[in-house]
């Protein structure tokens, strides 16, 4: 059974600094992982599809890899914005189903 | 383009009574999902749906029905409210399942008394 795993639970950094945000999965047989970010009283907002043949994938100031051998991806944030500040979740494909498991997300304070 | 759009965004029921909880997507995407999220349980699935007039169950989907007659629709109903039931509830949508970006509404937060 697909299990997500998502450390730390908590993280409070100072603006600027550059972070690392870690995921793993028991079930390694996956085609991509999912980030989402979320805010407090929102909804989730995707923010990177990553694909197992890609192992990295870039947007702006986030940068998430996927190591599936190891069961984990990472999420790196550059530059940290208090505007960064949210709860930041991984997914990855249930074992059969054709749905997602979530983490139970990492919450960031990035503060000013 | 609105993406997935959640009806209502609030509600409070008595413990007994029923209610419909409504999500659209424009997208056209084939898969949608209901999950509940709760504090130290994080997102579970509670039902889905791989297209238009299928349904599936996830992972806490006792309590709940649901029905997708229409592509664009996916309704979650509570026959018989519970305490136990007040969470928040989201809906997700994504073209061809866990394979393809997910795409979330903006939650419906239910309170049972």
């Amino acid at each position: 059974k697909q299990e997500v795993t998502q450390i730390p639970a908590a993280l409070s950094v100072p603006e600027g600094e550059n972070l690392v945000l870690n995921c793993s999965f028991t079930d390694s047989a996956i085609y991509n992982l999912q980030w989402f970010r979320q805010d407090p009283g929102k909804g989730l907002t995707s923010l990177l599809l990553i694909q197992s043949s890609q192992r990295e994938q870039t947007s702006g100031r986030l940068n998430a890899s996927l190591d599936k051998s190891s069961g984990r991806s990472t999420l790196y944030i550059a530059a940290s914005q208090p505007g960064d500040s949210a709860t930041y979740l991984c997914a990855a494909p249930a074992e059969y189903g054709n749905k997602l498991v979530f983490g139970a997300g990492t919450i960031l304070r990035v503060k000013s | 383009n609105a993406g997935v759009t959640q009806t209502p965004k609030f509600r409070v029921l008595k413990t007994g009574q029923s209610m419909t909880l409504l999500c659209a997507q424009d997208m056209n995407h084939e898969y949608m999902y209901w999950y509940r999220q709760d504090p130290g349980m994080g997102l579970r699935l509670i039902h889905y749906s791989v297209g238009e007039g299928t349904t599936a169950k996830g992972e806490v989907p006792d309590g709940y029905n649901v029905s997708r007659l229409k592509k664009q629709n996916f309704l979650l109903g509570l026959e018989s409210a519970a305490p136990s039931q007040t969470s928040v509830y989201f809906c997700a949508s994504s073209y061809f399942g866990a394979d393809t970006e997910a795409f979330f509404g903006q939650g419906t937060r239910l309170t049972v008394v």
